[in-house]
């Protein structure tokens, strides 16, 4: 049973392109979580998903960010227009029902805004 | 808001000495999940506790929860230089209307021989 999966494992972007980051829960997982870390930071929580259906956003920054999970395929994670401050690891976690489970997370994209 | 901290945030200690990790959480919770994370690597889920007074224990490392002074500590016994990580505490909001965990800022742990 493969864990959660994310890639890409490190992102390079310069300043005002997209980011596109891409997170496949573990199999029997219906339920998708986003957190940023910065350096020397811990994770803080940007969103929460469930198929078709954004249950949480409240962590979310109101401009640029966005974040889906369809009905098939990986959920996305969509930063527009990069700036140097969106550079960190961003994690996903998924769990197999309800949001009080156990969070297992992947291994996180490292974003980096040139 | 709910906010948790954790101390110290940096820690050096030899091998073979015991130590402890303290976790305060700022309003009610109903779990408390313990992770630890590896340079460049994703969190690994150590413990998660329940209810007050829960105690779980794996390999040299316990966990502990009072829930009435919103406190959970990691304990450290007879450390051994594998446990170098950070170690991450998080808190479930039990207030409703938000469903991620919150986490700590981390305890740097460095074990050295």
């Amino acid at each position: 049973n493969a864990g959660v999966m994310q890639n890409p494992r490190h992102l390079v972007r310069r300043r005002g392109q997209e980011a596109r980051l891409r997170c496949s829960p573990m199999k029997g997982h219906s339920h998708v979580y986003w957190y940023r870390q910065l350096p020397e930071e811990g994770l803080k929580f940007m969103v929460y998903l469930q198929k078709e259906n954004i249950i949480d956003e409240s962590g979310m920054p109101k401009e640029r960010f966005s974040a889906e999970f369809p009905k098939e395929g990986p959920s996305i994670l969509r930063i527009q227009q990069v700036v140097r401050g969106d550079s960190a690891a961003y994690f996903c976690a998924s769990s197999p029902r309800t949001s009080k489970n156990i969070q297992y997370f992947g291994a996180g994209t490292r974003l980096s805004v040139l | 808001e709910l906010k948790v901290e954790q101390n110290p945030l940096f820690l050096s200690m030899q091998e073979g000495k015991n130590y402890t990790i303290y976790c305060n959480y700022s309003t009610t919770s109903d779990r408390l999940y313990w992770y630890r994370q590896d340079p460049g690597k994703s969190l690994e889920s150590l413990f998660v506790l329940l209810s007050n007074g829960a105690v779980k224990q794996e390999g040299r490392l316990m966990a502990s929860l009072d829930t009435k002074a919103r406190l959970s500590t990691l304990h450290i016994t007879a450390a051994v230089h594998d446990l170098s990580a950070t170690y991450f505490c998080a808190v479930m909001y039990s207030g409703g209307g938000a469903d991620g965990l919150t986490f700590g800022k981390g305890t740097h742990l460095i074990i050295q021989p």
